[in-house]
């Protein structure tokens, strides 16, 4: 079992939709939690960076994190054909000292 | 702000030569940098991890003798890829962390060996 579950997709959604992406975890001595954006032959855009249970919200981007289910998602309201991009998610504790572990990735389409 | 560069961003070399990858933080001082292999629609490799000043720690599997790395400076850290072979032909990416746990990638270097 991988330590960080995410699924792949494609996900593919009509312009204006909300999107949620999620990833599930096994270790729960994860503490910090963050969204990257990676668009095609580009680096990865932290997009959301959070610490522990909670929400967080930055204009279109809602990042939630749910350390009892060791679930964590991302919402993207009103999505737009820009956001067509690969999201990943990362996870990092102090069991893994400075190091990310991330998500497969999920491919994003938003079709106009 | 956090702005991570990396110079070339792309760079077509002949087998059996070296080719260094420049990683430098722009607005910031990076106490760690990270590097990172990515395959065609594949999440981040870890390759090592480097701490200004001193020697780069390497992941299982990767071959510090092939990817020499020096972190020279707080903005600074080379990838050398020695003797590279058409398999060695991928994306690296660069990520360079501030005092907290968030890092910051660079924009990727598209590695092809001929």
């Amino acid at each position: 079992q991988k330590e960080v579950e995410q699924d792949p997709g494609p996900l593919s959604v009509p312009e204006g939709a909300i999107v949620s992406l999620n990833c599930t975890y096994s270790n729960s001595a994860f503490q910090y939690f963050m969204w990257y954006r990676q668009y095609s032959r580009k680096g990865p855009e932290l997009l959301m960076y959070t610490y522990s249970s909670g929400n967080k919200e930055d204009g279109r981007f809602t990042a939630q994190v749910d350390k009892s289910s060791k679930y964590i998602s991302l919402f993207i309201r009103d999505s737009q054909p820009s956001d067509s991009a690969t999201y990943l998610c990362a996870m990092s504790g102090m069991e893994y000292g400075n190091k990310l572990v991330f998500g497969a990735g999920t491919i994003l389409r938003v079709k106009s | 702000g956090a702005v991570v560069s990396q110079h070339p961003s792309r760079v077509i070399c002949k087998s059996g030569t070296s080719v260094k990858i420049e990683c430098r933080s722009l607005d910031f001082q990076a106490t760690t940098m990270f590097w990172y292999r990515q395959f065609p629609k594949k999440s981040l490799m870890l390759m090592a991890t480097s701490n200004e000043g001193s020697k780069a720690t390497y992941e299982q599997g990767v071959e510090k003798d092939k990817f020499l790395i020096n972190h020279a400076s707080l903005t600074l850290s080379t990838l050398t890829v020695t003797s590279a072979h058409p398999e060695d032909s991928s994306f690296y990416i660069c990520s360079a962390r501030e005092a907290s746990t968030q890092q910051y990638f660079g924009p990727g270097t598209r590695l092809t060996v001929t």
